[in-house]
C-alpha cells in the first residue's frame, strides 16, 4: 500500500510569510507525528496526534507553530511569521498503536527554506 | 529528560567488514527502540524495531540488540556493502514520540 506522503517536497518562502505543510498518513494509521530535522542533526519531535486530537504538543517551539488533523487522517502543520531559523526538513510519520511495537513510518519530508 | 547519544558520529570501513553502531540512552523507561537508515536528502527508512520486552531483532544482515538496564542498543551489520553507506539513526520511544540520536554516518568503501 501507499506510504506516508508529504507535500510540497520543497518550499521556499520569505521571512515573515505564512506556510502550510501537508501530511497524508498510511491508511488506517490513527497516530500521526511531526518532527523537524536540521542539517546534521537527528529529527526533533514537534507534535503527536491520536485521531483528531493532539496527544502531545510539547515539542512545538513557540506559538507561531500550529498543527491540525480535523478528520483524523490528513494533517497540516502551519507556521506563521516564518523566521530564517525555521529552515529545516519537516518530517511526518504515522503508526498504528494497536500494532506490535507501535512502529513509526516516515514520509520523505518537506524542505522549508526561509529567505 | 531522555537523551540519546550515538557513537561514533562517522565511520568508514572497507567492504566486507562486520561493524557495530552504538546507541545509548539516559532513561531506561522506554516503550520501544527503532533503528532507521537515512540516505542523503531522503526520509527515514525503518530498519528494526525492538519492543521494551525484547532483547534483539534480526533482519537479513542486520541485528539490533537492546539492554534497557544499561541504557544501550547496538546495531550489527554483517558483511558490509557499499550500498550500506548512509546515516543510521537510533530513536527511543515513550508516550508516543521518538527521541533521536544525532546519527552515525557510515561509509563503506569498495
Amino acid at each position: 500500500g501507499a506510504g506516508v506522503s508529504q507535500t510540497p517536497s520543497n518550499k521556499v518562502t520569505e521571512k515573515g510569510k505564512y506556510v502550510e505543510l501537508r501530511c497524508d498518513p498510511i491508511s488506517g494509521h490513527t497516530a500521526l507525528y511531526w518532527y523537524r530535522q536540521s542539517l546534521g542533526q537527528g529529527p526533533e519531535f514537534l507534535i503527536y496526534f491520536q485521531g483528531t486530537g493532539a496527544a502531545d504538543d510539547s515539542g512545538l517551539p513557540n506559538d507561531r507553530f500550529f498543527a491540525v488533523r480535523p478528520e483524523g487522517s490528513v494533517s497540516t502543520l502551519k507556521i506563521q511569521r516564518t523566521e530564517r531559523g525555521d529552515s529545516a526538513v519537516y518530517l511526518c510519520a504515522s503508526s498504528d498503536p494497536r500494532g506490535a511495537g507501535n512502529e513509526q513510518y516516515f514520509g520523505p519530508g518537506t524542505r522549508l527554506t526561509v529567505t | 529528560k531522555q537523551e540519546v547519544t550515538q557513537i561514533p558520529a562517522a565511520l568508514s570501513v572497507p567492504e566486507g567488514e562486520n561493524l557495530v553502531l552504538n546507541c545509548s540512552f539516559t532513561d531506561s523507561a522506554i516503550y520501544n527502540l527503532q533503528w532507521f537508515r537515512q540516505d542523503p536528502g531522503k526520509g527515514l527508512t525503518s530498519l528494526l524495531l525492538i519492543q521494551s520486552s525484547q532483547r534483539e531483532q534480526t533482519s537479513g544482515r542486520l541485528n539490533a540488540s537492546l539492554d534497557k538496564s544499561s541504557g544501550r542498543s547496538t546495531l550489527y551489520i554483517a558483511a558490509s556493502q557499499p550500498g550500506d553507506s548512509a546515516t543510521y539513526l537510533c530513536a527511543v520511544g515513550n508516550t508516543g514520540k521518538l527521541i533521536f540520536g544525532q546519527g552515525t554516518t557510515l561509509q563503506v568503501k569498495p
